[in-house]
Parts: C-alpha cells; sequence; structure tokens
C-alpha cells in the first residue's frame, strides 16, 4: 500500500509569488491534514479536510488555503509569500473523522523563499 | 488552550542504554496521544498511538504509558541503538468531535552514540 505522496519535495520561490502543494493520501484515507514545521515555532497544525470540506482549521492568515478533491487528493496554495512562510509543509491522511487510527504523514515539502 | 511540552529537548545515550522520553499536555481531555518520529529531512513516522481509555502500548522495543489524569505519557525505548537516532514528537488530539487535529510538542532529538 501506497503512502502518503506529496509532490513537489522542494520548491524555491520569492516574495509576493503563490505556491500550490499537492497531496496524495493513502488509499481509502478520506482525511487530509495540513501542518507547518519551523525551527521556531514547531508543527502547526492548517487546516484538514473530510470529504471535500474543510472542518478544522488553525490559526493562519487567509493566504494559506487549501482544498479537497472528490478523490480525497487534496492542495494547499499560499499568496503572496513571505520569508517566514519558508517551512517544510506536511500532509497527513487517516481513514476517518476521530476514530482514533493513526494519522499517517508524507515526507513534505520543503518550500524556501528567497 | 492545550499545550504539549517535551522535555528534555535534547538527550544522548551510549548504545544499549534504555530511552525515556517524556511529554506533557496541559489539556486531559485528550482523545488520543500519539508518539512519531522523525529523521532529519523527512516526515513524520507514527510509532505508537493510545486510546484515553488505555493506559499503555507496547511495540518491540518500544513501550508508551499514559497517565491522563497527571497530563503525562512517556515513550520507553529499550536497549537502544544507534539507528535510534533521531527526534521523537508526541501529539494529542482532542475530543472526538475536534476531527483529527494534532497539538504537537517540540519534539526530543536523541542520539545514541556507539
Amino acid at each position: 500500500k501506497a503512502g502518503v505522496t506529496q509532490t513537489p519535495r522542494y520548491l524555491i520561490k520569492t516574495r509576493g509569488q503563490q505556491v500550490t502543494l499537492s497531496c496524495s493520501p493513502i488509499s481509502g484515507h478520506r482525511s487530509v491534514s495540513w501542518y507547518q514545521q519551523t525551527p521556531g515555532q514547531g508543527l502547526q497544525f492548517l487546516f484538514e479536510y473530510f470529504s471535500e470540506t474543510q472542518r478544522n482549521k488553525g490559526n493562519f492568515p487567509g493566504r494559506f488555503s487549501g482544498r479537497q478533491f472528490s478523490n480525497s487528493r487534496s492542495e494547499m496554495n499560499v499568496s503572496t509569500l513571505e520569508l517566514g512562510d519558508s517551512a517544510l509543509y506536511l500532509c497527513a491522511s487517516s481513514p476517518d473523522r476521530g476514530d482514533g487510527q493513526p494519522q499517517h504523514f508524507g515526507d513534505g515539502t520543503r518550500l524556501s523563499i528567497l | 488552550k492545550q499545550e504539549v511540552t517535551q522535555i528534555p529537548a535534547a538527550l544522548s545515550v551510549p548504545e544499549g542504554e534504555n530511552l525515556v522520553l517524556n511529554c506533557s499536555f496541559t489539556d486531559s481531555a485528550i482523545y488520543n496521544l500519539q508518539w512519531f518520529r522523525q529523521d532529519p529531512g523527512k516526515g513524520l513516522t507514527s510509532l505508537l498511538l493510545i486510546q484515553s481509555s488505555q493506559r499503555e502500548q507496547t511495540s518491540g522495543r518500544l513501550n508508551a504509558s499514559l497517565d491522563k489524569s497527571s497530563g503525562r505519557s512517556t515513550l520507553y525505548i529499550a536497549a537502544s541503538q544507534p539507528g535510534d537516532s533521531a527526534t521523537y514528537l508526541c501529539a494529542v488530539s482532542l475530543i472526538k468531535a475536534a476531527g483529527n487535529k494534532l497539538t504537537f510538542g517540540g519534539g526530543t532529538r536523541v542520539l545514541v552514540k556507539p
């Protein structure tokens, strides 16, 4: 069974640009969550999607948005990039809502802002 | 607001010694607690998940305990090996209705010396 796949693995952008990151969950998993990891703030929750609906959102500005498709694949978009957006962005999937199953993470997308 | 703390931030032990990693959380109304391992530049690997109704979980050399009333969990790794060198993170999810949002500790970076 394939794991969580995130593309691309690395991205370099400049301030003001926008970026889209992609996440393909484990087959059969309907919940997809996104996290930002930085040395200073650690791992912080961005949002969660389930059945194409956002049902949880962290404390990030509106520049961070996402969506989920009918096949459970998810994309995350960041507009008007800032230097502070440089981070490892991780995606996690799980089978269903709050059913106590572990979450499985991808290897992340490393985003660098110049 | 749930806060998760892991102390110490870093730990160095000789090969063969048992590892004891600590995790504390402020809100005891957790749904479950998960321990992860992260290797440099990689995503998170799920090690153990403990439901709120459980006291411990075991997998091979790993054993995790949970004391909800005191807001603590401990991960024990028996007979450490150099391959155990990594950062270990604990994360809690709150009540089931909160979906799959995880709140992470800052992690403990472990170095096992040959």
